[in-house]
């Protein structure tokens, strides 16, 4: 069964510092998602993706995170300047079409140290 | 604005015990419900779903019925397993434009031989 691929499974990364979150969505899919877990919160949106541009962005999502789809099959989370509140597990997530039946494929997460 | 409540863990159970996992929304109109599944090192995995009022979703022999009168989504198996030791996630997807999922806290279920 086809599935979405993150990597690296762990990133350690110093305050203040760049960092690049790497996802391969399911091949056929055109909605692609970034959700994020704080340790003992909630999954919380970011930011939903399509036809290249944000479809959707949350509160949390401001001027140091953007998205790119680079090529036919990355989708890519970066944050421009680290702080130790962005450490937290970051989801990756696809789906075929952008209505409420179809469902949300999740990679396994990306885990963000930020020391 | 949107959001789910469901009950806090852990939840520790003996192998084909009966569960319960309580889930209640808060939404405007219609919202799609789901329950995803959590196992120790992997993803979130999108366990059932319920799309209107009174519509029972089911997969791998939970079930979750879809209760627009009590804003509810409860999940419930009648015979646990060990391997269905797991955080279980509640969440919704509001009936107004969008797809942007919202999600309960989630609940971790224990399950003891």
């Amino acid at each position: 069964e086809p599935e979405v691929t993150q990597t690296p499974s762990h990133q350690v990364t110093q305050m203040g510092q760049e960092v690049i979150l790497r996802c391969v969505p399911i091949s056929n899919h055109l909605y692609f998602y970034w959700y994020r877990q704080i340790l003992g919160q909630k999954v919380e949106f970011l930011v939903s993706f399509y036809n290249n541009e944000i479809s959707e962005k949350s509160e949390i999502f401001d001027d140091q995170f953007s998205v790119e789809r680079p090529d036919g099959s990355n989708f890519t989370l970066k944050i421009r300047s680290t702080k130790l509140e962005d450490s937290a597990m970051y989801f990756c997530a696809s789906s075929f079409a952008d209505t409420r039946n179809q469902p949300q494929h999740f990679g396994d997460g990306t885990r963000l140290s930020i020391l | 604005g949107n959001s789910v409540t469901q009950m806090e863990g852990p939840v520790t159970l003996s192998e084909e015990a009966f569960l319960t996992i309580n889930c209640t929304y808060t939404a405007t109109g219609y919202p799609s419900l789901f329950w995803y599944v959590q196992y120790p090192g992997e993803g979130l995995q999108l366990l059932l779903k319920a799309t209107k009022a009174d519509d029972k979703g089911s997969n791998k022999g939970f079930e979750a019925t879809y209760r627009k009168e009590t804003t509810s989504f409860h999940l419930e198996k009648g015979s646990v397993q060990v391997s269905d030791s797991a955080v279980y996630f509640c969440a919704l997807i509001p009936m107004t434009a969008g797809n942007k999922l919202t999600f309960g806290g989630g609940t971790r279920v224990l399950v003891k031989p």
